[in-house]
């Protein structure tokens, strides 16, 4: 596709459950970002791959947020034993190999919306 | 640690008009970027304008401008003209440096509302 691509674009799901977000970035971006937007807050970085190696997962906020991106392309981010403050929008972001020149270095997906009961 | 304020929760623009969108920022970097990213009901973050620090020209991009104050940490935005579709919300953002490119520190947004 054209762009970042996340699904689900809603996800509900009962405190204790475990849930998967998968994000598809653009064909040939090296960079994938992952970032938590809790309701009326700018995002907050997570998690940083460069093909498939994680760089930086300093955002991570628990032992419970896993990423992988296991072929340098797909990434998945995993929350197990959700808690309601898990609750917010996912949002998905890749880059090019040579980011700092182009007019648009990063381009983000439309998010997925996670509700914790 | 790098902190990003936009003091302004909400903002109301009749269309045509102007508005300025505040952001102070907190750093001891000497290179970084600053970004204005706009985040319609789409969720789709999308990128507005970028300044380098080292650069001392503001950035303009159409009827996007910066005010870029090195000295204050200081980086507010310009919407002329505005139009309906501007209507969103406008986070500022910051990065240290190139080597962390997409790390980003964000503020918490502003709520730009176009009226007719």
């Amino acid at each position: 596709g054209a762009g970042v691509s996340q699904s689900p674009r809603y996800k509900v799901a009962k405190r204790g459950q475990d849930v998967a977000l998968r994000c598809d970035p653009i064909s040939g971006h090296v960079s994938l970002f992952w970032y938590q937007q809790a309701l009326g807050q700018g995002p907050e970085f997570l998690t940083y791959f460069q093909n498939e190696a994680q760089l930086d997962k300093s955002g991570l906020p628990s032992d419970r947020f896993f990423a992988e991106r296991p072929e340098g392309s797909v990434s998945t981010l995993k929350i197990q034993r959700t808690q309601q403050e898990d609750s917010a929008v996912y949002l998905c972001a890749s880059s090019p190999r040579d980011p700092t020149y182009s007019n648009q270095p990063q381009h983000f997906g439309d998010g997925t919306r996670l509700s914790i009961l | 640690a790098q902190t990003v304020t936009q003091s302004q929760p909400e903002m109301s623009v009749q269309e045509a008009e102007t508005v300025t969108l505040s952001c102070t920022y907190d750093t001891s970097e000497s290179n970084y970027y600053l970004f204005w990213y706009k985040q319609p009901p789409s969720r789709q973050m999308i990128l507005v304008i970028r300044q380098e620090a080292y650069k001392q020209q503001n950035a303009t991009e159409n009827r996007f401008s910066v005010n870029f104050q090195k000295a204050a940490k200081s980086f507010s935005l310009k919407i002329s003209d505005s139009q309906l579709g501007d209507t969103a919300m406008y986070f500022c953002a910051f990065m240290p440096s190139a080597d962390s490119w997409g790390k980003f520190q964000f503020g918490a947004g502003t709520q730009v509302v176009v009226t007719p």
